[in-house]
């Protein structure tokens, strides 16, 4: 079973702050993402990766920087964190092939005040 | 580049009705959609997918068809138990690019 870790769970953050979020997989999958969970918008693409050392912006990059320093972590910074970053992040990881099914981590629950 | 619509924002059927989930999509290069369940407070795993060289897949339960003309796509569960109740997600790759576009989500809630 493919498995993929988010650290933290849950982080309280102030507005103007930097904030990292964690994701390990043990899939040795090259591709890895990470999306946002709103309510009335789905899950939206922030940044993605093919490998370590590569990072590629997704549909909502801004306000987001993404690092790859290995095939099993990619990690999500908020520099200067913002109310509106308040939200559920999710990182996956996915094979490079005609399925590329993601598997996803638990999720971040993110609050900004 | 590619926008993917859920058309069904929420669901509401009978134990043991049959449900339909229907997405569209915009890029006509898209060849692979996957769907993906979410149930309450947890994250999201995989539940079935269909590539453009076919037009219907099924395990058990669910089935998912592609009309590649009208670029639809629908999840179809039969014999719906409340255990389906979930979000469910529609996503949409194209051949050579890594990076699903998803629907909205489905809210689908099964009543016994």
């Amino acid at each position: 079973e493919a498995a993929v870790t988010q650290s933290p769970r849950n982080k309280v953050a102030v507005t103007g702050g930097k904030v990292t979020l964690s994701c390990n997989q043990t899939n040795n999958h090259n591709n890895m993402y990470w999306y946002r969970q709103d309510t009335g918008h789905g899950l939206r693409l922030i940044h993605y990766s093919y490998g370590a050392g590569s990072t590629e912006k997704g549909d909502i990059p801004d306000g987001y920087k993404a690092s790859r320093p290995s095939q099993e972590n990619f990690s999500l910074i908020l520099e200067l964190a913002t109310p509106s970053q308040t939200s559920v992040y999710f990182c996956a990881s996915g094979e490079q092939g005609s399925q590329n099914t993601l598997y996803f981590g638990a999720g971040t629950r993110l609050s900004v005040l | 580049g590619e926008k993917v619509e859920q058309h069904e924002s929420t669901l509401s059927v009978r134990e043991g009705d049959s449900a339909v989930i229907n997405c569209t999509y915009t890029d006509t290069a898209s060849s692979y959609f996957p769907w993906y369940k979410q149930e309450a407070g947890k994250s999201l795993h995989f539940v079935i997918d269909i590539r453009s060289n076919v037009d219907r897949k099924q395990s058990q339960r669910l089935t998912v068809l592609l009309d590649k003309k009208a670029k639809r796509f629908s999840l179809h569960i039969t014999a719906t138990q409340p255990e389906d109740s979930a979000i469910y997600f529609c996503a949409a790759r194209s051949g050579g690019n890594y990076k699903p576009t998803f629907g909205k989500g489905t809210s689908l809630v099964v009543h016994p």
